[in-house]
């Protein structure tokens, strides 16, 4: 079974409105860490937002926040507002393991295109 | 300004040729990693390294190699042994204990022809 599940290969968006990019993951740690990445045209990885297992609130970072619903184990990218410079693939990770073990696991990524 | 330098940014070899890609930090992380990434998948660990002078096997090491002679560098060595290296290769650092994730360069694009 897939650690990491992002069921939708690409999305459009209106400039200017919002946009759910969806994850859902699967471990049996009660401690563990999700994570957004972009990645644009140019090839770079760029860290967006992380979200703790033991985190009440969700994480916000500007025009990006994760709706995090644990029962559910989904982990859905909220970006706000868009703008034509967010076209790109996203790729939701997951930490799990313990210190000195962690393990990374990213799933197959979201393209995403903003449309003027 | 600290980060990761990948060169070359795109990479053309005949098959049957041995490979090396470049990874440099100036971000004073002790680990570091290679990934490889492919059209529909996610990324897949190749080897990472906690510390000079050691490293180990990632999910899928198998026809490539490294090493780590110093901290800041992390080469990636793509063997003949390697049966589908066209990929995008990204290489990525971090703190010993990487809790909050990775930075990562902006990758080498191989195409083995």
């Amino acid at each position: 079974a897939q650690k990491i599940t992002q069921t939708q290969p690409g999305m459009f968006v209106q400039e200017k409105e919002a946009v759910t990019l969806d994850c859902t993951y699967d471990t049996s740690d009660q401690s563990y860490g999700l994570f957004w990445y972009k990645q644009p045209s140019s090839g770079e990885m760029i860290f967006l937002i992380y979200q703790g297992s033991y985190d009440e609130q969700n994480a916000t970072e500007g025009r990006y926040s994760l709706n995090f619903q644990k029962a559910r184990k989904s982990a859905n990218l909220v970006i706000s507002a868009s703008q034509l410079g967010d076209s790109a693939m996203y790729f939701c990770a997951m930490r799990e393991g313990v210190a000195g073990t962690y393990k990374y696991i990213f799933g197959t990524g979201t393209r995403l295109k903003v449309l003027a | 300004d600290g980060g990761i330098t990948q060169s070359p940014k795109y990479l053309f070899r005949k098959e049957g040729q041995n490979v090396t890609l470049s990874c440099e930090q100036n971000l004073n992380h002790d680990a570091m990693y290679w990934y490889r990434q492919d059209p529909g998948q996610g990324l897949r660990l190749i080897y990472y390294s906690q510390i000079v002078n050691d490293f180990q096997k990632g999910d899928i090491a198998e026809g490539y190699s490294v090493s780590r002679e110093k901290k800041e560098s992390f080469p990636l060595t793509v063997t003949s042994a390697q049966k589908n290296p066209t990929a995008f290769y990204l290489c990525a650092s971090s703190i010993r204990v990487p809790y909050y994730g990775y930075t990562f360069g902006s990758g080498t694009r191989l195409t083995v022809v």
